[in-house]
């Protein structure tokens, strides 16, 4: 019979264009943040963390909000490239120490 | 640092065949996660170790599932009797623990496991 598998949220976007990828969390006492990139066939790269202190987190084109009050996170990468094209997930944390996975988005750059 | 290593790369065995999974974590780190990858579940933690000793194994699916980590260098997931829903990428990651933070997890490169 017909699998059906999780349809990951797409986010198609021109080169160069920045790019925002959303996240929400619902565990309130979540106080550690992680994006990830996630290439076909690898194992997922890490990219980019935040604490729960902090609102805005900048790194080498990308960009992490938090914002706590409707518990959002958000990676923007600026510029855009091919090799951006992936799956993204957000993961969060708190004091029991466990990472816990987004579904993922799937960023897709067009040339 | 080669990073995290997981063996083997691709597993195909029979339906009620033992499999076993292993992964050597960074020289270093402390904690070591065991995750399942697939599209209808995505990312889930099975069990994570800190200082070689499990501390949340809530994630295991059955007693089919059993992980050891016998000393700070390599730990291995077992599955018996393996059946086909545990066909799935299985991915080994490590850190370096924190105080109460496991933070950067880095991820090996998975085992592809197909169960027919």
């Amino acid at each position: 019979g017909e699998s059906v598998g999780l349809h990951l949220p797409t986010l198609s976007v021109q080169e160069g264009d920045n790019s925002i990828i959303n996240c929400a969390y619902s565990n309130s006492a979540s106080d550690y943040f992680i994006w990830y990139k996630q290439e076909s066939g690898k194992g997922p790269q890490f990219i980019i963390d935040i604490r729960s202190n902090m609102d805005k987190r900048q790194g080498q084109r990308v960009t992490v909000l938090l914002n706590k009050t409707v518990k959002h996170l958000s990676l923007q990468i600026a510029a855009t490239q091919p090799g951006d094209s992936a799956v993204y997930f957000c993961a969060d944390s708190n004091q029991g120490g466990k990472l816990i996975f987004g579904q993922g988005t799937e960023l897709s750059v067009k040339p | 640092d080669a990073g995290v290593i997981q063996s083997p790369r691709h597993e195909v065995t029979e339906m009620g065949q033992e499999v076993t999974l292993r992964c050597k974590p960074i020289s270093g780190h402390n904690s070591l996660f065991w995750y399942r990858q697939t599209m209808m579940r995505g990312l889930e933690l099975l069990i994570y170790f800190n200082n070689n000793v499990p501390i949340d194994d809530s994630g295991m699916p059955e007693d089919r599932f059993s992980a050891k980590m016998p000393n700070a260098s390599f730990s291995t997931l077992k599955i018996q009797p393996s059946e086909p829903r545990d066909s799935a990428v299985y991915f080994c990651a490590s850190s370096l623990a924190t105080g109460r933070y496991n933070e950067k997890l880095f991820f090996g490169s998975g085992t592809q496991l197909s169960v027919l």
